[in-house]
């Protein structure tokens, strides 16, 4: 089986930095993903990581190191925009050359003024 | 990228009655995912959908509960059935980017309650 722990709540106020983890357990591994739930939405695709090391997008980046079966989504120069929910999620090696994504349980991030 | 046309966005529905849901893609996929979200929750995989053959469902959910129909590359329809007040939730419909592993497109989603 598979399984995502992440924290559930992240509070920061406009303008900083924001780091979300993620660690996860599968019986293997294709790649982690982020995506981003505002209320009401559906989610939207944000990054992924399929090798170790950073991949960056604007003012997101994303992190991967498979040894330690960690990532993280970091966000800078916050915007309330961003005040959203953010799962990552994983390709497991069971599923083949699918799109089948198994999700972790969500961190819901309240920007502040 | 992909474009998909969910519909209806929210229903409210009796007990034991049924409701179907479609899914529209704006080009061909081989898989089709549908997903449920309760409140405040994380997105958990019903089943995924291949043309031309059975839906795989997930640990916990059965055809007899959610048949799903796939009658081409386009289109789908999941149908929640026998519902009661523990199916309400979103239903959400997924296809996979083609270029970018990784990535899916996810329709707007479907609120369902059951009263």
């Amino acid at each position: 089986g598979q399984s995502l722990e992440q924290p559930s709540e992240v509070t920061a106020v406009e303008g900083a930095i924001v780091q979300i983890n993620c660690t996860y357990q599968t019986s293997g591994f294709y790649g982690l993903s982020w995506y981003q739930q505002h209320d009401g939405g559906a989610p939207t695709f944000l990054s992924y990581n399929a090798l170790d090391g950073l991949e960056e997008t604007g003012r997101f980046s994303s992190f991967l190191s498979r040894s330690d079966s960690y990532g993280y989504l970091l966000l800078q120069e916050l915007q309330m925009k961003d005040s959203a929910s953010y799962f990552c999620a994983v390709r497991d090696r069971g599923s083949g050359n699918t799109g089948k994504l198994i999700f972790g349980q969500g961190t819901t991030l309240q920007v502040k003024p | 990228s992909a474009v998909i046309s969910q519909k209806p966005s929210r229903d409210i529905c009796q007990r034991g009655t049924s409701l179907t849901i479609q899914c529209q893609v704006d080009s061909q996929v081989t898989m089709m995912f549908w997903y449920r979200q309760q409140p405040g929750q994380s997105l958990t995989l019903i089943a995924t959908a291949n043309q031309g053959s059975e839906a795989t469902y997930e640990s916990g959910f059965v055809i007899d509960k959610f048949p799903i129909s796939r009658p081409n590359l386009t289109f789908s329809t999941l149908t929640v059935s026998n519902m009661s007040p523990e199916d309400s939730s979103i239903y959400l419909c997924s296809v996979e980017d083609r270029g970018l592993l990784g990535e899916l497109f996810f329709g707007s989603g479907t609120q369902l309650s059951v009263l």
